[in-house]
């Protein structure tokens, strides 16, 4: 069965500053792996999906890599700003299996 | 170009009760997901369909089903309501099922006093 955890669970940091968000996995045998970003009481919004064949993603600020063989996965946002404080969720997809497995996510706090 | 669609936005009921929440897709989308998520922890997958039939189930009761219509929108049923089945229910659609983003509407929030 597979496992997501993101670490930490929370993280302030004052604007301007760039930042990495941490998953990982437990079963390498990923379809593709998508962080979600995630507003107070909101549904989800996706950021970044990246299928197993590559290694990243790049969409403005924000920078997502996968690492199969180690179980990993980063987003990275480069100059941080206040409107990027929300929750961050990655999940993976496995191969054969139709379902999203998700972390619990990383609240964000960016400090103006 | 309208987005996932769900309603209600909240609904409050009591235990015992039987809950409807809708869902519509993105135009042109075929799959749709359905998924719990408590405060504080991250989604959990209830159920997918897609072309109308019913596609991965995950670890609820058979007090939660749900079906596809031919115009591709989704119900989620819950009978016989417990305390702990209030969540934000999120639906989620897709062009097809593995390797397409998914794309989530707004959730319906259900709260069972």
């Amino acid at each position: 069965k597979q496992e997501v955890t993101q670490i930490p669970a929370a993280l302030s940091v004052p604007e301007g500053e760039n930042l990495v968000l941490n998953c990982s996995f437990t079963d390498s045998a990923i379809y593709n792996l998508q962080w979600f970003r995630q507003d107070p009481g909101k549904g989800l919004t996706s950021l970044l999906l990246i299928q197993s064949s590559q290694r990243e993603q790049t969409s403005g600020r924000l920078n997502a890599s996968l690492d199969k063989s180690s179980g990993r996965s980063t987003l990275y946002i480069a100059a941080s700003q206040p409107g990027d404080s929300a929750t961050y969720l990655c999940a993976s997809t496995g191969a054969g299996s139709y379902q999203l497995t998700f972390g619990k996510g990383t609240k964000l706090s960016v400090i103006p | 170009d309208a987005g996932v669609t769900q309603s209600p936005t909240h609904l409050i009921k009591t235990r015992g009760q039987h809950v409807t929440l809708r869902c519509s897709p993105i135009s042109g989308h075929k799959s749709v997901s359905w998924y719990q998520q408590v405060l504080g922890q991250g989604p959990q997958f209830i159920f997918q369909y897609y072309e109308k039939e019913e596609r991965g189930r995950g670890n609820f009761p058979d007090r939660f089903s749900a079906r596809q219509f031919p115009n591709y929108s989704s119900e989620l049923n819950v009978n016989a309501l417990l305390l702990g089945d209030s969540a934000l229910y999120l639906c989620a659609s897709s062009l097809g099922t593995e390797s397409y983003i998914q794309y989530f509407g707004a959730g319906t929030r259900l709260s069972v006093l």
